[in-house]
């Protein structure tokens, strides 16, 4: 069964800090893995996406990394805002049988909260 | 361009109503979906659907249906409410294909509350 598992459940960091949120999987075969941002009260949405070939990506203060030998990637969040705080959700998709991609697990996310 | 709609956003029920959650896109997205989301258990895969004329079960389908009679609408339908479908549900829609082409866009979700 494909899962995706975050790490840590919850965070809390001073305004500033850096921060960095784990996500480990065991989708295969592996299509592609995405960060999504969940704000309290809206539905999430996508910071990055990483493929196969890609180890790395930024997204303005977000930089997502991708280990696809250790099935492993993180979120790094630098000098983070009161607006960082919200849950951060992996979700991976696996490739179908047609060859396209819309199969996606998600993880339970990780709580961000951002201390003045 | 709306994106992705749902109404209502808030609901309550009594045990054994039944009731319709309504949700529209406006992006010719092929793939909708909806999810429910409890506390501590992230996003959960209720039915999915492809294109028109084609659903599919996701992870935690009982006690729900869909239809899917055109591409832009994916309504939800709890046939006899029960308290454990107490949740906040999302729908979202994206492309088919592609590893790059499958973002995934949420509507800003229905709090659903069964007593």
């Amino acid at each position: 069964k494909n899962q995706v598992e975050q790490s840590p459940q919850s965070l809390i960091i001073l305004e500033g800090k850096n921060c960095t949120l784990q996500c480990n999987y065991t989708v295969s075969p592996f299509s592609n893995l995405r960060w999504y941002k969940q704000d309290t009260g809206r539905g999430p949405v996508s910071l990055t996406i990483m493929t196969f070939s890609e180890n790395t990506k930024s997204n303005g203060r977000y930089t997502a990394t991708l280990d696809a030998d250790t099935k492993q990637s993180s979120l790094h969040i630098t000098a983070s805002q009161l607006s960082d705080s919200a849950s951060y959700i992996c979700v991976v998709s696996e490739t179908s049988a047609s060859g396209g991609s819309y199969i996606p697990t998600f993880g339970r996310g990780t709580s961000l909260i951002v201390h003045p | 361009n709306a994106g992705v709609t749902q109404t209502p956003k808030f609901q309550v029920l009594k045990t054994g109503q039944s009731m319709t959650l309504q949700c529209a896109q406006d992006m010719n997205h092929e793939y909708m979906s909806w999810y429910r989301q409890d506390p501590g258990m992230g996003l959960r895969l209720i039915h999915y659907s492809v294109g028109a004329g084609i659903t599919d079960q996701g992870e935690v389908p009982n006690g729900y249906n869909v239809s899917r009679s055109t591409t832009e609408d994916f309504p939800l339908r709890l046939l006899s409410a029960a308290p454990s479908q107490t949740s906040v549900y999302f729908c979202a829609s994206s492309q088919l294909g592609t590893s790059g082409g499958n973002e995934q866009f949420f509507g800003p979700g229905t709090r659903l509350t069964v007593l």
